[in-house]
């Protein structure tokens, strides 16, 4: 199996625009996690989904903010307006319902200026 | 908010040595489990121990968890250049499927 996977790597972009981070979980798994990771805060979870339903989605810090699982294999994570302060390493995780452990995509680095 | 706290922050030894890290929790939980990340990359799960057991092995890792103190130790044993990683543990509150990470130790082992 590939694992999760991310796209794009890196994202620079300026303040006001919009921003897609794409995921591809783990196939066959029931939950998938955003997570933002920052040095001030750490890895914080933003959102999960089980069964490409969103559950919890009080981590998302604000209407700008938004995310969505159309299908079991894909989801996405926009940004809209993106603002400095967004920027972070975002990842995305899934897991299988059963298991505990969490299988971690690559990350997507953003940047706003 | 973070409600999980590790320490050392960072940790620097010689390879051949043990390393340590530290976890402390608020909550009640369920289970613990700790992450490692190596640099620019994702976390990948090492262990995990449950709220009815007080120690754990796999390979080198050796986890043991104190629930009336609330926290749980990592071990690493000879310790090898390529464990420099930040290492991270992970907790569920009760039946909530939400992790909550700590801040992560940062470990670098000297070659």
């Amino acid at each position: 199996d590939a694992g999760v996977i991310q796209s794009p790597r890196h994202e620079v972009t300026e303040m006001g625009q919009e921003v897609t981070l794409r995921c591809k979980p783990i196939s066959g798994h029931d939950y998938l996690f955003w997570y933002r990771q920052t040095m001030m805060r750490g890895l914080e979870l933003l959102i999960y989904f089980n069964n490409n339903v969103p559950i919890d989605d009080s981590g998302m810090p604000e209407d700008r903010f938004s995310a969505k699982m159309p299908n079991a294999s894909f989801s996405t994570l926009k940004i809209q307006p993106s603002e400095p302060r967004d920027s972070a390493v975002y990842f995305c995780a899934s897991r299988l319902d059963g298991s505990y452990e969490q299988y971690f995509g690559p990350g997507t680095r953003l940047t706003v200026t | 908010s973070q409600q999980g706290e590790e320490d050392p922050q960072a940790l620097s030894i010689q390879e051949g040595e043990n390393a340590t890290m530290n976890c402390s929790y608020k909550t009640s939980i369920n289970n613990l489990q700790w992450y490692r990340q190596n640099s620019g990359r994702g976390l990948v799960h090492l262990i995990l121990i449950r709220s009815n057991e007080r120690e754990k092995h796999s390979g080198r890792l050796r986890v043991t968890l104190d629930t009336s103190k609330k926290s749980s130790s990592l071990l690493i044993t000879a310790s090898r250049a390529a464990d420099t990683a930040s290492y991270f543990c992970a907790f569920r509150r009760d039946s909530s499927y939400k992790l909550i990470f700590g801040s992560g130790t940062r470990l670098l082992v000297r070659p």
